[in-house]
């Protein structure tokens, strides 16, 4: 089966930096997205890693490491406006079309 | 504006009706995706088509059925409606081999099922 967890809630402040944490297990792993959601709005893609490392974006960043099913998501300089959830999806087969599967995704609130 | 248009954006309905959903995908794009996703649920897949022909199932139930049509828009059908089916459903769009940037979504139809 496909598992993907994440934290349910997060805060941070202003101007901080925070980090959202995904694992998963799935069979097959070709990718893994991290897309932005605010209340009612649809998802909008963040990031994409297929292979382990860091990829660099502006203020926000994505990490994986394949070995560990492991993720995550930095966002740097914070800003009130990056209160939203953040989804984290994996496409578990060998395929650039299969369905991708998302977890229940992170809330975060940006504080002052 | 993502490219992919749904409509209606909200819909209140009985219990026990029927109600269809549209979704055309963004120009090029020959895939479509439908997702669910309730109060504290993640997004559920239901049911991808690729160029007119039903490609994935997920889990969909028995009274939810789609169609993609040949100029590639694509339709839910949801009946016997029931409290629970109240969500949002999202269409979603890709392109072909082009697997980096995954999907692009459209702006979600809001059900309530009263």
């Amino acid at each position: 089966g496909q598992n993907i967890d994440q934290p349910t809630e997060m805060t941070a402040t202003e101007g901080a930096i925070v980090q959202i944490n995904c694992t998963y297990q799935t069979s097959g792993f070709n990718g893994l997205f991290w897309y932005q959601q605010h209340a009612g709005e649809a998802p909008t893609f963040l990031s994409y890693n297929v292979l382990d490392g860091l990829e660099e974006k502006g203020r926000f960043s994505s990490f994986l490491s394949r070995s560990k099913g492991y993720s995550y998501l930095l966002l740097k300089e914070l800003q009130m406006k990056d209160s939203a959830s953040y989804l984290c999806a994996v496409r578990p087969l060998n395929s650039g079309n299969t369905p991708l599967v998302f977890g229940k995704g992170t809330r975060l609130s940006v504080i002052a | 504006d993502s490219g992919v248009t749904q409509t209606p954006k909200h819909l209140i309905t009985a219990t026990g009706q029927r109600v269809t959903l549209r979704c055309s995908p963004r120009s090029g794009d020959l895939s479509v995706y439908w997702y669910q996703q309730s109060l504290d649920q993640g997004l559920q897949f239901l049911i991808q088509y690729y160029n007119g022909e039903e490609r994935a199932k997920g889990n969909i139930l028995e009274r939810f059925s789609a169609q993609q049509f040949p100029d590639l828009h694509s339709e839910l059908n949801l009946s016997s409606l029931e409290l629970g089916d109240s969500a949002l459903y999202f269409c979603a769009s890709s392109e072909k081999k082009t697997g980096s940037y995954g999907y692009t979504f459209g702006s979600g139809t809001r059900l309530t099922v009263v």
